[in-house]
């Protein structure tokens, strides 16, 4: 088990509704990352954030933001749902700010 | 812009054959090069860096700048390595954090 802990495992909701995932890094690691992993898309960064300020930023869209907490836990907000956003949503630990990355069990999220 | 290419999405092996996971990368920079893998209903496990230049479960992975892979091999394919493979490039964003670029990922398959 690596420590990275994802909640909730599966999660339905509706177009234009909004979600919380929220993800708890190894202990010790100060980096959180967000991947998506879609069929069409594959696995894509989303978001990292370091010891609670944002570091890097790949394709996320504008509906989704995330944030990292004091505690170092991270949340991923995704808002106006589309269909399109069914996937599975990652997030990753690491020590530092370039490190090896561990990963959770994932979200799946569905959109009906 | 970096790009990681894996260009079978399945492998069929019978087992006690050889195996080669392919493997190809753009990067303009000095890449970190990782193989991770995802059995089934599990997460991703980092399987190997290219840093560290060992063999994990049999398998090994040499980074070959001029030709831009890194591919997976193992001699001899054992049935319990049938899963998901994925390739990843680690690059910074801008100059800073640590994102992962994943190729598309190859399902192998060892059958008895």
């Amino acid at each position: 088990d690596s420590g990275v802990t994802q909640t909730p495992k599966h999660l339905i909701t509706a177009t234009g509704q909004r979600v919380t995932l929220r993800c708890s890094p190894r202990s010790g690691d100060l980096s959180v990352y967000w991947y998506q992993q879609s069929l069409d898309q594959g696995l894509q960064f989303l978001i990292q954030y370091y010891n609670g300020e944002e570091r890097a930023k790949g394709n996320i869209l504008e509906r989704f933001s995330a944030q990292q907490f004091p505690d170092l836990h991270s949340e991923l907000n995704l808002s106006s749902l589309e269909l399109g956003d069914s996937a599975l949503y990652f997030c990753a630990s690491s020590v530092g700010d370039k490190n090896i990355q561990y990963f959770g069990a994932g979200t799946r999220l569905s959109v009906l | 812009a970096q790009r990681v290419t894996q260009p079978e999405k399945l492998l069929s092996v019978f087992k006690g054959a050889p195996v080669e996971l392919k493997c190809n990368y753009s990067y303009s920079g000095s890449p970190e090069l990782f193989w991770y893998v995802q059995y089934s209903r599990q997460r991703l496990q980092l399987l190997l860096r290219h840093i560290s230049r060992e063999s994990i479960k049999g398998f090994t992975a040499d980074l070959n700048k001029g030709e831009t892979s890194f591919h997976l091999k193992k001699p001899f394919a054992q049935e319990e390595d049938s899963a998901m493979y994925y390739c990843a490039l680690s690059g910074s964003y801008n100059n800073a954090g640590n994102m992962l670029t994943f190729g598309g990922g190859t399902r192998l398959m060892v059958k008895p």
